[in-house]
Parts: structure tokens; C-alpha cells; sequence
């Protein structure tokens, strides 16, 4: 599976939006791109995947790039309890995940 | 979506013993994982575990130390062998919940200290 990279930390103004970027420059054709998130003590929670399209859903946009070789999640209203590390990672769909050491993103008042 | 419950949620072992983790899954599923936390850090695979065959290990990890067990669709067994202190982790089990979508769904995990 290809590696990503994300920087370790961000921070957001609640009610604003969170744009975390994503690089995976050797993504290959078939690797899907995963956001999940873990908030402290939790499992972590699936957000959003997508292949080559931008994707939507309850919880986040995905933005891909042209050339798939970065994509950025998008909370568009950030809230207190967004605060939480934040997973990118590139597979092939259907089986195990393997992540790297995320984003850590705190949602400020 | 699938309910995943593990136990122990905790537990302080000494060095040298053994715990087993127990992970019970609400509906029948075909792969499950276990993965292991280490403080402060990301997430590491530990194995794969699929119903009627051996589970298969990442590399760092061996069967004699974590032995799996699952011995039906809805149930896994990791067990944490012969402890040290740097086995102290949350310990998670996680299933494939959407074949299609690939998503991964995961218990809560089990932290696990050793003394």
C-alpha cells in the first residue's frame, strides 16, 4: 500500500472549517484514499473514502487531486468534538487498514 | 452497524503472565483484525484472523506471542503471552464492515498495562 504523508498537527477555530491535507504521491491506480479519525480513548471512525472523485457525506468532504497524488478532508464546520487524530491512508479496498501516525487536529473556542 | 464489545475494557497484569482478549462481534463477518496501540503512537496490525483457517501475522509479530483464536463468525480470541511491560498497549479488534466500501469498524479496545 502506498505511504502517506500528513503533517502532525492543526488547529481550527470552532464553527470554522478544517481542511487536512493528505500527500500520497505513489498512490497506484486501484488504491482507494480512507480518512478516519480517532478521538482520545476511542476506536478509531471511518469518515469518508474515494477512488478519484470528490466525495461527500454527513461528516466530510474529500477533495482529490487530478493526479490523485493528494487529497484534503474537509469538516466544514468544525466543532469542539471533532478535536481528534485524523488518518489518511491508501489501499486496495477490502481488506486490512494500515495506519500511519495521522494528523492531530484541535478544534479551538 | 456492527456492535463490537471487548473485554476485558482494562486490566494491570504482571510480567510474565499471560491475558486473553475477547472480541464479540453482533453479526457474522468474515475477516476480522487485530491491532495493537502502543502509547502515544498510531495504530500496528497485528494479524489477520479469518474463521476456519490460521491467522495471518505482520511482520514483528509471531504466534507463539499473540496467539489467535476464532473459532466462529462471530468471535476472536488474541491472547498477549508471557507479558513485559512493553506489551502495555490498547489491544482492538476490528471487522470488515462493508466489503463494497472497505470500511473498517472497531471496538472500543482493551488497555492493557503491565507491571
Amino acid at each position: 500500500d502506498a505511504k502517506t504523508t500528513q503533517p502532525p498537527s492543526m488547529d481550527c477555530a470552532e464553527g470554522r472549517a478544517a481542511n487536512l491535507p493528505c500527500n500520497h504521491s505513489t498512490i497506484s491506480g486501484n488504491e482507494y484514499v480512507y480518512w478516519y479519525r480517532q478521538i482520545h480513548s476511542q476506536g478509531p471512525q471511518y469518515i469518508i473514502h474515494g477512488l478519484k472523485n470528490n466525495e461527500t457525506n454527513e461528516m466530510a468532504s474529500l477533495i482529490i487531486t487530478e493526479d490523485r497524488k493528494s487529497s484534503t478532508l474537509i469538516l466544514p464546520h468544525a466543532t469542539l468534538r471533532d478535536t481528534a487524530v485524523y488518518y489518511c491512508i491508501v489501499r486496495v479496498g477490502g481488506n486490512d487498514m494500515r495506519f500511519g501516525a495521522g494528523t492531530r487536529l484541535t478544534v479551538k473556542p | 452497524s456492527a456492535v463490537i464489545s471487548q473485554k476485558p475494557s482494562r486490566d494491570i497484569c504482571q510480567r510474565g503472565t499471560s491475558l486473553t482478549i475477547q472480541c464479540q462481534v453482533d453479526s457474522q463477518v468474515t475477516m476480522m483484525f487485530w491491532y495493537r496501540q502502543q502509547p502515544g503512537q498510531s495504530l500496528t496490525l497485528i494479524a489477520t484472523a479469518n474463521q476456519g483457517s490460521e491467522a495471518t501475522y505482520e511482520s514483528g509479530f509471531v504466534i507463539d506471542k499473540f496467539p489467535i483464536s476464532r473459532p466462529n463468525l462471530t468471535f476472536s480470541t488474541l491472547t498477549v503471552s508471557n507479558m513485559s511491560p512493553e506489551d502495555s498497549s490498547i489491544y482492538l479488534c476490528s471487522v470488515l464492515r462493508d466489503s463494497y466500501t472497505g470500511e473498517l469498524f472497531f471496538g472500543e479496545g482493551s488497555r492493557l498495562t503491565v507491571l
